[in-house]
């Protein structure tokens, strides 16, 4: 039972247009979420995260977007580089003591 | 400050064998959790140690082990290899127990066959 989900295993995307990143959730007891972005050979790395008592926050081109009654979050990234293809993973995390679930990740290819 | 380190970073191993992966966390870490990647799978939990107790288990046979030793290293053992367990094996460590923002080392490609 995936309790974090990302629908699109991949992405292509322009150079400088906007990157959209979709993830959804399954269980409402989830209160913190993160993105994290990995390169091929290396590991996971963090992006970006937000609480479940905010619906958005941005860090430079990076943006979380979360909809909480439709158990939903996005990362968007405008204006995308090549640099920022790589696999991006969605994860969740219920308290602060537990452990962190990962969606299976979506391949973000930005073409230049 | 250096970051997290696993050893070694590939390992070859035949069916039935047992394996032992190492996992050094960045300075003052006291959690290193574990996980298990495969194609379309995404991250699967293994467990996590803080101050040398396990803290949380994720939905992994018994063969799948670890322990942390005082200085905060991890170390993850699987016995009785199987050809499903080829994967990379990560490591990650945080301040907290339950860290949500981990930092991860590179990773530990397993192969059985």
């Amino acid at each position: 039972d995936q309790q974090v989900k990302q629908n699109s295993p991949s992405l292509s995307v322009q150079e400088g247009r906007i990157s959209i990143l979709n993830c959804d959730y399954t269980n409402s007891m989830f209160d913190y979420f993160l993105w994290y972005k990995k390169y091929p050979a290396e590991g996971p790395t963090f992006l970006i995260s937000i609480s479940s008592i905010k619906d958005k926050n941005e860090d430079g081109r990076f943006t979380v977007f979360l909809n909480k009654s439709a158990k939903h979050l996005s990362l968007h990234i405008v204006p995308s580089q090549p640099g920022d293809s790589a696999v991006y993973f969605c994860a969740a995390r219920k308290t602060s003591y537990d452990k962190v679930i990962f969606g299976p990740g979506t391949s973000l290819s930005v073409i230049p | 400050k250096a970051g997290v380190t696993q050893t070694p970073r590939y390992l070859i191993k035949t069916r039935g064998q047992q394996v032992t992966l190492s996992c050094s966390p960045i300075s003052g870490h006291r959690s290193v959790s574990w996980y298990q990647q495969t194609p379309g799978q995404g991250l699967q939990f293994l467990f996590e140690y803080f101050s040398e107790t396990q803290r949380n288990k994720g939905n992994f046979p018994g063969r799948f082990s670890g322990r942390q030793f005082s200085n905060s290293r991890s170390e993850m053992n699987v016995s009785t290899l199987e050809l499903g367990d080829s994967a990379l094996y990560l490591c990650a460590s945080s301040y907290t127990s339950g860290g949500a923002e981990q930092f991860f080392g590179p990773g530990t490609r397993l192969t059985v066959l």
